[in-house]
């Protein structure tokens, strides 16, 4: 049950596009369509940004997208904006149970 | 509107034993799975437990298992994990979420466990 391997940090400019990568393997992220990425601003709840890799939940802008290539997701947030800063974490299933990766802090500039 | 409200966090000494509640309103709590997830100060989100509806099923992460115990009371619409052996990498603020279908999709605000002498 080790973690999923997130950049630690990754900034753009507002308009400008950032992507996080979550890295795991075949026995998570690799073997099931359900990653899912949460927002995360400082003192607050986790919020669910996308699920089963590429669905956003009713609410979410469309800036927000995610895909999935072998054992390592990204999450794609397009047009940055300034309250889009905050920490972000990956979460897939596992079989059983759930490994979340270990967080990106964007920065907006 | 979906409300969780944990509670039962606090100070407690290595080996003690504590007694976490999360409060849901808002939904059908007896239609839903329920997680617990937990972050230690300045660290990253970690899966604990999950629980099905009915209590036939149970997972846990394993830095907890044989520790921890999930339950459900669907006639009080709470959650609960009973935390036992704790230690201090157990230090941390305890979510739970309901379970989507393989997603969390509503969070509680965290109650904070602190384990220390």
């Amino acid at each position: 049950q080790s973690a999923l391997t997130q950049p630690r940090s990754v900034s753009g400019s507002p308009g400008q596009s950032v992507t996080i990568s979550c890295t795991g393997t075949s026995s998570d992220v690799g073997g099931y369509n359900y990653v899912s990425w949460y927002q995360q601003h400082p003192g607050k709840a986790p919020k669910l940004m996308i699920y089963d890799v590429s669905k956003r939940p009713s609410g979410v802008p469309d800036r927000f997208s995610g895909s999935k290539s072998g054992n390592t997701a990204s999450l794609t947030i397009s047009g940055l904006q300034a309250e889009d800063e905050a920490d972000y974490y990956c979460c897939s299933y596992a079989g059983g149970f759930y490994v979340f990766g270990t967080g990106t802090k964007v920065t907006v500039l | 509107e979906v409300q969780l409200v944990e509670s039962g966090g606090g100070l407690v000494q290595p080996g003690g034993s504590l007694r976490l509640s999360c409060a849901a309103s808002g939904f059908t709590f007896s239609d839903y799975w329920m997680h617990w997830v937990r972050q230690a100060p300045g660290k990253g989100l970690v899966w604990v437990s999950r629980i099905n509806t009915d209590e036939s099923i149970t997972n846990y992460a394993d830095s907890v298992k044989g520790r921890f115990t999930i339950s459900r009371d669907n006639a009080k619409n709470t959650l609960y994990l009973q935390m036992n052996s704790l230690i201090s990498e157990d230090t941390a603020v305890y979510y739970c979420a309901r379970a989507g279908s393989y997603r969390c999709d509503y969070w509680g605000q965290g109650t904070l466990v602190t384990v220390s002498s």
